[in-house]
């Protein structure tokens, strides 16, 4: 099946650090790529929508500067967190989808689990 | 009003038991449903997607009903292997997915 790759799983940084992540499609080309943030008990968020070849688009609320989206090929994208702070402290996921599936077949990174001291 | 709700629980529940979730919906333009697990610091995992007839796949059933906005999760004979959060999913066509908090589930043995 499908698999989507992504690191690191954990990450412990120091406040004021940039934190990237990676998410890649390993077997199949994705358009497009969702990145998700979850905090404790709480759902998974989205945060933004990454596009091959084009900017992100990012849901109300998410600073567009703060989380940097680069979709530079058709399997790969990554998440940088600058200037990285406690209240970032949360799991972070991404998924893909391949070509023209439905949300149906939407395929999950095992998250990154951000801690920032 | 949040878009989809679940009851958080926790549900403890014994071995064999059957249980039930439940998940409302706010968007009346929603088209397609899913439930999704999720272990602790792991990625969801679809379980299964929900249509408006009804659908099971062994021990689980999944219930829509569109008047009611409403998605139904029941697991019978509940396994130790069953514990973990339930999130209830709704999406409308093509445009991301929507994810409920969850319902904790914890199987006892």
């Amino acid at each position: 099946g499908a698999v989507v790759s992504q690191h690191p799983s954990w990450v412990i940084c120091k406040s004021g650090t940039s934190v990237k992540i990676e998410c890649r499609s390993l077997d199949f080309q994705a358009t497009t790529m969702f990145w998700y943030r979850q905090f404790p008990k709480q759902s998974l968020m989205l945060m933004a929508t990454s596009n091959e070849g084009s900017k992100a688009t990012y849901e109300q609320g998410v600073e567009k500067d703060k989380f940097l989206i680069n979709h530079a090929s058709l399997t790969l994208s990554t998440l940088t967190v600058t200037s990285a702070h406690p209240e970032d402290s949360s799991f972070y996921i991404c998924s893909a989808a391949p070509g023209e599936a439905t949300n149906e077949k939407l395929f999950f990174g095992s998250g990154t689990q951000l801690s920032v001291l | 009003r949040k878009e989809v709700e679940q009851d958080p629980g926790p549900f403890n529940v014994p071995e064999g038991a059957t249980v039930a979730f439940n998940c409302t919906y706010s968007n009346s333009a929603s088209q397609s449903f899913f439930w999704y697990r999720q272990d602790c610091r792991k990625e969801p995992k679809l379980l299964m997607s929900v249509y408006s007839s009804g659908n099971e796949d062994g021990r689980f059933t999944a219930q829509l009903n569109r008047a009611s906005q409403y998605i139904s999760l029941l697991i019978r004979d509940s396994k130790l292997s069953d514990s973990a959060t339930y999130l209830c999913v709704v999406t409308s066509g093509n445009t991301p997915l929507v994810f409920g908090k969850g319902t904790r589930l914890s199987v006892i043995a």
